[in-house]
């Protein structure tokens, strides 16, 4: 039983466009959502989150939406720059219910970003 | 900050064997976890810790023991490894459950 998924496993944008990523999840007791980006032979890091109580939160070129009702996130980066190709996972983690923190992580989308 | 460090970055085992994945932090986080990445499958929470003598299981726990006796070091532990066992071995931290997670390296590990 998959709680989070990203249905799109390779994303393909040309540089200077818009990259979306999309990510659902089934458990209505998330509340905190991240973005980790991964490139090959490194461990992930850490992109941008947001909590269960807003609808966007931005940082530069990246901003996250959240759609509750939907039970859908995404991530757009804009503009999109070669550098950007990684893979790209979301999580999702029920803090205030579970009191663990546990992270569900996605599949992951990989994305390339051609110049 | 050395951050979070793994040993070894690459280990090959026989059926049977057992080993330990070892896993640092220097950050002083409370908060430390294991996952595994399998293609197809994401980041899939192993054992994870909230402090020091405090451990938990995961989403696939079976096959895998965890022990946390100081605050720095996590070690994962193989008893008897399987083929299935196979994957790319990711260690984090972090400082608290709303916070994001940092991750090493990883330790890609395969079981013949």
């Amino acid at each position: 039983d998959q709680q989070v998924k990203q249905n799109s496993p390779s994303l393909s944008v040309q540089e200077g466009r818009i990259s979306i990523l999309n990510c659902d999840y089934t458990n209505s007791m998330f509340d905190y959502f991240l973005w980790y980006k991964k490139y090959p032979a490194e461990g992930p890091t850490f992109l941008i989150s947001i909590s269960s109580i807003k609808d966007k939160n931005e940082d530069g070129r990246f901003t996250v939406f959240l759609n509750k009702s939907a039970k859908h996130l995404s991530l757009h980066i804009v503009p999109s720059q070669p550098g950007d190709s990684a893979v790209y996972f979301c999580a999702a983690s029920a803090v205030i219910s579970s009191n663990t923190g546990k992270l569900i992580f996605g599949q992951g989308t990989t994305l390339q970003v051609k110049p | 900050n050395a951050g979070v460090t793994q040993t070894p970055k690459f280990q090959v085992l026989k059926t049977g064997q057992s080993m330990t994945l070892q896993c640092a932090q220097d950050m002083n986080h409370e908060y430390m976890s294991w996952y595994r990445q399998d293609p197809g499958m994401g980041l899939r929470l192993i054992h994870y810790s909230v402090g020091a003598g405090i451990t938990d299981q995961g989403e696939v726990p079976n096959g895998y023991n965890v022990s946390r006796s100081t605050t720095e070091d996590f070690p994962l532990r193989l008893l008897s490894a399987a083929p299935s066992q196979t994957s790319v071995y990711f260690c984090a931290s972090s400082p608290g459950f709303s916070y994001e997670q940092y991750f090493g390296p990883g330790t890609r590990l395969t079981v013949t």
